[in-house]
């Protein structure tokens, strides 16, 4: 079972200020990084897969950066809006025969008008 | 498209009773993997479906099993409810390869009383 943490635990942010949270995992076995968004009441929408040490991915105004040598990757939200409020959740995977996504506990950002 | 649907969205059961939930995949998905989330933890891995097969496990005793019909659809079961038991019990759908998102569904929410 990986050892999965996203910091912060949750994060309040001004509306238009950007922001940004870590996920830590296990650098060894790598495959693959999924970033997924959980709004309140809504089911979980995936971000990002990420596979490569440097990938860098971008979807509108968030993006997410990858670090497979120290087991990192940052999600970025830039100019965050009321609609970003929600639970950012980060989850590895170890390839073929592993036990599915691990996920983290996920960060709670909520943006405040 | 049809996304992602679980039944029922809400259940109550009691201690040492039996449970089955159900879950329709995303159109043209045919691997169907089950989440568990317990309050304030990220979902974990129950196990993975594909070819009416189970394909992966967590880390979850025989009292979880599950069964993928034809159709690509999937149950959920669980034998002899715990108290513990109680979570939001989640149904993700996906593609080959291993580093294809998931889509989620919206949960099924049990409470063992």
């Amino acid at each position: 079972i990986l050892n999965v943490e996203q910091s912060p635990q949750s994060l309040h942010v001004q509306e238009g200020d950007s922001t940004n949270f870590t996920c830590s995992f296990p650098s060894s076995n790598f495959y693959a990084l999924h970033w997924y968004r959980w709004e309140t009441a809504k089911s979980p929408e995936a971000l990002f897969v990420m596979t490569l040490n440097g990938d860098e991915k971008k979807k509108g105004r968030i993006s997410a950066t990858l670090n497979t040598k120290e087991g990192y990757s940052y999600l970025y939200i830039k100019g965050s809006q009321p609609e970003d409020s929600a639970t950012y959740l980060c989850a590895p995977y170890s390839g073929g025969g592993a036990d599915g996504l691990t996920f983290g506990k996920g960060t709670h950002l909520i943006i405040q008008p | 498209d049809a996304g992602v649907t679980q039944s029922p969205t809400h259940l109550i059961k009691t201690r040492g009773q039996q449970v089955t939930l159900r879950c329709s995949p995303k159109s043209g998905h045919d691997t169907v993997s089950w989440y568990q989330q317990a309050l304030g933890q990220g979902p974990q891995f129950i196990f993975q479906y594909y070819e009416e097969e189970e394909r992966q496990r967590g880390n979850f005793p025989d009292r979880f099993s599950g069964h993928q019909f034809p159709n690509y659809s999937s149950e959920l079961n669980v034998n002899a409810l715990l108290l513990g038991d109680s979570a939001l019990y989640l149904c993700a759908s996906s593609l080959p390869p291993d580093n294809s998102p998931l889509h989620f569904g919206n949960g099924t929410r049990l409470t063992v009383t």
